[in-house]
């Protein structure tokens, strides 16, 4: 199984300012056919599903704020939020889907300071 | 707009079988891969196993000896059964979908989830 792990477990930071997490998997999740890194960014609200902001590690899902970049390759990448707002606060999840069983890192928590 | 709608009891007694349905609205259940995820209330996503429309299906090891995933494409359906039940199973339990990938290639992310059905074991 990749294992996927996450820094730091939680974060506060105040509005305006950028949110960095960090995410490692215990191997490559690099394909090297298409070049491609099968690492997702998910956000989830209380109450809610999670919501995907990013895949192939850098590529936003379409109607996520430009605020949300990933980036990253092989087995260390970082979702950053470059303007915390405060509809951000949520628990943020890496996954990765290169192989099964699909797993996902323990979660890193943002709230505001 | 696709949507996913989990159905089942939210309740179920120890020893016994969970099974939960995902109604696929809005879109054909056809040549996409289907997963279930679990969430242990406070915890993290769990992912217990996937199938295709075809019928064919992949589960976590984890839980392989307990799974059962199918799919019903008249109804637009597919479906979870997790036997044997203990307190360790409560959770939340969401279906999703791997977002459409062309046909022989890798897996990709979930890009729809249901709402979720918290499912609790207990007698």
């Amino acid at each position: 199984d990749i294992v996927m792990t996450q820094s730091p477990d939680s974060l506060a930071v105040s509005l305006g300012e950028r949110a960095t997490i960090n995410c490692k998997s215990s191997q490559s999740v690099l394909y090297n056919s298409n070049n491609k890194n099968y690492l997702a960014w998910y956000q989830q609200k209380p109450g809610q599903p999670p919501k995907v902001l990013i895949y192939w590690a850098s590529t936003r899902e379409s109607g996520v704020p430009d605020r949300f970049s990933g980036s990253g390759s092989g087995t260390d990448f970082t979702l950053t939020i470059s303007s915390l707002q405060a509809e951000d606060v949520a628990v943020y999840y890496c996954q990765q889907y290169y192989s099964t069983p699909i797993t996902f890192g323990p979660g890193t928590k943002v709230d505001i300071k | 707009q696709v949507q996913l709608q989990e159905s089942g009891p939210g309740l179920v007694k120890p020893s016994e079988t969970l099974s939960l349905t995902c109604t696929v609205s809005g879109g054909s259940i056809s040549s996409n891969y289907w997963s279930w995820i679990r969430q242990p209330p406070g915890k993290g996503l769990e992912w217990i196993g996937y199938v295709y429309y075809t019928g064919a299906t992949n589960y976590n090891p984890s839980l392989r000896s307990r799974v059962t995933t199918s799919v019903d494409t008249s109804k637009n359906q597919f479906s979870l059964k997790l036997s044997s039940v203990t307190a360790a199973d409560t959770a939340m339990y969401y279906c999703a979908r791997h977002a459409i990938a062309a046909p022989g290639t890798r897996l990709r992310h979930y890009d729809y989830w249901g709402q979720g059905i918290l499912v609790t074991v207990s007698s």
